[in-house]
Formats: structure tokens, sequence, C-alpha cells
């Protein structure tokens, strides 16, 4: 199975200000993933993070609020830009395609909140 | 429309009862059902299902996977109050794809 570590774990953060998200997998991973999970609700993708390329988003979500690099097989990140209030949630790094290839694993998560 | 439809969406059981989690999904490019527990933040991995019929398990937990029902149900038996958790369903549709989730199940065990 991956590991995948997530940093922050948690955050507060000012309205307007931005964050980003680390998240690193133990072994080289074909796929991974970013999903949110706003208080109450299930897990809603916002994009596969491609290595060497763009990320493909989810309707509904743009780059220019959900900055996404995956420089690597093993690392991507997220920034989530221009924060407001609505923007509370948990993000979750996922990631497949390493060993164990089928079965997608995830990160421990970042709880963001926004003032 | 949802592709993956979990039910009951809320349940609150007593310890020592069995529990019935069932999940449905659309059949076009199935490839796998998942199940995950998600206690705090992030989901964790119970199971995969490829095969109808077979009965994975795992302690007090089983699944099985209908695909004539296009259906999976998880069961856990004697629950305890940790299992107290949402369950998650998630259906990988072509295999180069992320997974597509149920609602999931919150599910509350009292003593």
């Amino acid at each position: 199975s991956a590991v995948i570590s997530q940093k922050p774990s948690r955050d507060i953060c000012q309205r307007g200000t931005s964050l980003t998200i680390q998240c690193q997998v133990d072994s080289q991973v074909t796929m991974m993933f970013w999903y949110r999970q706003q208080p109450g609700q299930s897990l809603t993708l916002i994009a596969t993070a491609n290595q060497g390329s763009e990320a493909t988003y989810e309707s509904g979500f743009v780059i220019d609020k959900f900055p996404i690099s995956r420089p690597n097989l093993t690392f991507s990140t997220l920034t989530v830009s221009n924060l407001s209030p609505e923007d509370s949630s948990i993000y979750l790094c996922s990631a497949m395609g390493g060993q164990g290839a089928d079965t997608q694993y995830f990160g421990p998560g970042t709880r963001l909140t926004v003032l | 429309e949802d592709k993956v439809v979990q039910s009951p969406l809320s349940l609150v059981v007593h310890e020592g009862d069995t529990v019935t989690l069932n999940c449905s999904y659309e059949v076009t490019n199935f490839r796998s059902l998942l199940w995950y527990k998600q206690e705090k933040k992030a989901p964790t991995f119970l199971f995969m299902l490829t095969s109808s019929g077979i009965e994975k398990k795992s302690g007090r937990l089983s699944s099985i996977l209908d695909k004539k029902e296009l259906s999976s149900i998880l069961n856990i038996t004697a629950t305890q109050t940790g299992d107290s958790a949402i369950y998650l369903c998630a259906v990988d549709y072509s295999g180069n794809t992320p997974l597509v989730f149920g609602k999931g199940t919150r599910l509350s065990v009292i003593a």
C-alpha cells in the first residue's frame, strides 16, 4: 500500500489569503487526485494532478482558484487561492497506480478554516 | 444523476447489533467497487470487490458484490462504538480515472 502524508494537517487562514497543501507519497504513483470534503458532505473531486502537465479540473473548479503542481511521481501541491469562508473544508490528497495499483489511497487530510 | 447510491444515509444502532449497508452502482465500464471507513478526516480502505459472489472478510466486517443486482453490501456484526463512522462506497469505472463516491452512510453505534 502507498503511504501518503499531507502538510499542514490543519490551518486557520484569513479571508483573501492563500494556502498551499503539500502531498507526499512514499512510492511512485501514476495518478494523484485532490478532493474536497465540505462539512457533512461526501468527497468531491477537485482535479487530477498529472505529472509533467497541467492538472485536469472537474466541473466547477478552475485553475486560478485551485492551482496544482505535480513536479514528479511522488509529490503534488494544491493551492487554494483568495480564500473565503466557503473554502473551509477538509482537503484530501489521494493516489493510485503504484504498488497495490488498483487501490486508491488517501492522505490524512488538511482541515482548513477560513475566518 | 448519481452513479453510486448508498443507503441508508444514516443509521443508529446499539452495541452488539448487526448492520448492513447498501451500495448500488451503474454498470457502464464497471471495474471494481471499494468500501472505505471515514472517521476523522481521511477515508481508510476496507475492501475492494471485483468478482460477484465472493465474500471478503476482515474481523467483524464483511462485504460482497452482486453484479446481477449492481450492488454491494457491507456487513458489520457485533457492532462496537468504535465502528461509528461514515462508510463510503466508491466505484472504479475504468481503472484510469478517480473513484466515484457515494454520499456515504453515517453509522452511529451507541452503548
